[in-house]
């Protein structure tokens, strides 16, 4: 059964550091983008950074965590990472890791998602 | 930044209600657009993809149409089953936004 199970989350201070892990079951990591999803309480849906399939690894950010976040993988271990520092109180979120599914030229549609780790920022 | 405007921003239907549910893209996306569905306390569920294909396994009640700036998701019968939220997302450029999705309940 292809699967993905994050963790990693918890509570911490503005100005800290996380490191959050997806590990993905049933399938190859490395051959499939991956992307990290956030929601924050009671608000919708808030694409964070994916990184691209293959030995490349291409990664993209949102602005508003572009230089404080940093989204990795290790295809040994078939885990994903999002690097977080700097924290602030506006990251605190539910964390969504998600695989990538390829149509049409474009391979960054989400067709397995993982349920979620919550991160709290706050003093 | 591409920008997905979502219309309603919530909507009260009834069981055997078609519903329609709109995006429009601040800038031309082609076909390059994804409908998620997602329940509260779970995490999203993919439900179409490159604007109107149906993912494997999701009901053919829902469809999606649309290209470039307008977009449409459409349940032709709603199902209890189907109340939840409803987000867009583009995939054609970075960042690859979403829209502020559209809250379906029971009326």
């Amino acid at each position: 059964e292809v699967q993905l199970v994050e963790s990693g989350g918890g509570l911490v201070q503005p100005g800290g550091s996380l490191r959050l892990s997806c590990a993905a079951s049933g399938f190859s990591l490395s051959n499939y983008a991956m992307t990290w999803v956030r929601q924050a309480p009671g608000k919708g849906l808030e694409w964070v950074a994916v990184i691209t399939a293959g030995s490349g690894d291409w990664t993209h950010y949102a602005d508003s965590v572009k230089g404080r976040f940093t989204i990795s993988r290790d295809n040994s271990k078939d885990t994903l990472y999002l690097q977080m520092n700097s924290l602030r109180v506006e990251d605190t979120a539910v964390f969504y890791c998600a695989k990538g599914y390829c149509s049409g030229g474009r391979c960054h549609y989400m067709d397995v998602w993982g349920k979620g780790t919550t991160v709290t920022v706050s003093s | 930044d591409i920008q997905l405007t979502q219309s309603p921003s919530f909507l009260s239907a009834s069981v055997g209600d078609r519903v329609t549910i709109s995006c429009r893209a601040s800038q031309g996306i082609s076909s390059y657009l994804a409908w998620y569905q997602q329940e509260p306390g779970k995490a999203p569920k993919l439900l179409i993809y490159s604007a109107s294909t149906l993912q494997s396994g999701v009901p053919s009640r829902f469809s999606g149409s649309g290209s470039g700036t307008e977009f449409t998701l459409t349940i032709s019968s709603l199902q209890p089953e189907d109340f939840a939220t409803y987000y867009c997302q583009q995939v054609n450029l970075y960042p690859l936004t979403f829209g502020g999705g559209t809250k379906v309940e029971i009326k």
